[in-house]
């Protein structure tokens, strides 16, 4: 199985500041011939599932406010968060699909300071 | 705009089996790896497998002996049993969809899951 990392578990940044994610895995997936990273970030609310934000490591999902972006390629991903709002608290999750099973980072939790 | 919805028992006796449905509307199967999460306190998120629109399924080595999905296209849904169930297999359990597909025998995955359910929480107690 791809283990993913997440760090750091938690996190509490200003509102309007930037927030920085990282997630790592325990082998590359990049799949050669694309050239394309299976890697994905959600957000998850208190009470929801977890809503898709990025994919292809950098991609961001339709209706995704331009302040969430993704790098990163490999084994080694970022999601950051610029200019933070009230409405991106949340726990966020990276998670694989290169092979099966799919597997999924423990989560960072961002809060405003 | 697509919706997924899970349905089934909340409360399940230990040793039984744990039966969900996910009714999938305003869209088709057609394409997609339908998939099954959980998520517990102790063990975050969880991928317990999926089925292709066309009936091959994969899933989680982990679970894999008690683990069975199923999917009906005449009703656009599919299904989750997980037998022998303990208390540690209680969780909110999500459905959830993945584009794809498969070609000589190797399924390719796209998008990451992009629509899931709201999930459904099973309690493993007598």
């Amino acid at each position: 199985d791809i283990v993913m990392t997440q760090s750091p578990d938690s996190l509490a940044v200003s509102l309007g500041e930037r927030a920085t994610i990282d997630c790592k895995s325990s082998r590359s997936v990049l799949h050669v011939l694309s050239n394309k990273s299976y890697l994905a970030w959600y957000q998850q609310k208190p009470g929801q599932p977890p809503k898709l934000l990025i994919y292809w490591s950098s991609t961001r999902q339709s209706g995704v406010p331009d302040r969430f972006s993704g790098s990163g390629s490999g084994t080694d991903f970022t999601l950051t968060i610029s200019n933070v709002q009230a409405e991106d608290v949340a726990i966020y999750f990276c998670q694989q699909y290169y092979s099966s099973p799919l597997t999924f980072g423990g989560g960072t939790k961002v809060e405003i300071k | 705009q697509v919706q997924l919805q899970e349905s089934g028992p909340g409360l399940v006796k230990p040793s039984e089996t744990l039966s969900l449905t996910c009714s999938v509307s305003n869209g088709s199967i057609s394409n997609y790896f339908l998939t099954w999460i959980r998520q517990s306190q102790g063990k975050g998120l969880e991928w317990i497998g999926h089925i292709y629109y066309t009936g091959s399924t994969t899933y989680n080595p982990s679970l894999k002996s008690r683990v069975t999905i199923s999917v009906d296209t005449s009703k656009n849904q599919f299904s989750l049993r997980l037998s022998s169930v303990i208390a540690a297999d209680t969780a909110v359990y999500y459905c959830s969809r993945m584009a794809g597909r498969i070609a000589r025998g190797m399924s390719y995955f796209d998008y990451g899951l992009d629509v899931w359910g709201q999930g459904t929480t099973v309690t493993v107690s007598s």
